[in-house]
């Protein structure tokens, strides 16, 4: 089965860029898409297919997929960016979770 | 307003049975894909379900494969997920996602704010 492997948490200081990388075999060939989770709250898209953001998603979210890495930017970050990054791809008969990324803002 | 509501969660006996609902609002229910995805306590999401827009495509996680019964009713815009042979692993916060397309490549763009169910003696 396909999988895909997320750091367990990444750390990133208020106002600087965070990078959430997602391996998978091959991965730069599928859509990924990225949620974010907070404590309490239904997870939300802020990337969906490697790259594009939805509406109400700020610019400082952004998404880039190559070879085997799918990597989730947040540029300038903010205190409320502090949740839980999943990514998420379809292998053709089932969806995958990343196993998911805790972003802390110091 | 686009909006998923799910109902059904609570405590069960492991052997048990269960049957949640998940009722959309605000959008044309038959033209998209839709799942249920998992979240145990202090873990990550797991995906559990899809089921196409027809109705005529499901699709399983293997751990609940044989188990669960994923359906929907078009007409009453519902989508239901039935649970058999509960064990304790599948205890979770339940959620009903809309696929952004009609595809289970397509993104979730729409989710409920769950249901809790537990599998306990």
């Amino acid at each position: 089965s396909y999988e895909l492997t997320q750091p367990l948490s990444v750390s990133v200081a208020l106002g600087q860029t965070a990078r959430i990388t997602c391996g998978g075999n091959n991965i730069g060939r599928t859509n990924v898409h990225w949620y974010q989770e907070r404590p309490g709250q239904a997870p939300v898209v802020v990337i969906y297919r490697g790259s594009d953001r939805p509406s109400g998603i700020p610019e400082r979210f952004s998404g880039f997929t190559s070879g085997n890495t799918a990597t989730l930017t947040i540029s300038r970050a903010q205190a409320e960016d502090e949740a839980d990054y999943y990514c998420q791809v379809w292998d053709g008969t089932t969806v995958v979770f990343g196993g998911g990324t805790k972003l802390t803002v110091l | 307003e686009v909006q998923l509501l799910e109902s059904g969660g609570g405590l069960v006996q492991p052997g048990g049975s269960l049957s949640l609902s998940c009722t959309a609002s605000g959008f044309t229910f038959k033209a998209y894909g839709m799942s249920w995805v998992r979240q145990a306590p202090g873990k990550g999401l797991e995906w559990v379900s899809a089921l196409s827009g027809s109705g005529d495509n499901t699709y399983y996680t293997d751990s609940v494969r044989g188990r669960f019964i994923i359906s929907r009713d078009n007409s009453k815009n519902t989508l239901y997920l039935q649970m058999s042979t509960l064990r304790a692993e599948d205890t979770a916060l339940y959620y009903c996602a809309k696929h952004a397309g009609f595809s289970g490549g397509d993104a979730f763009d729409i989710w409920g704010q769950g249901t809790t169910v537990t599998v306990s003696s």
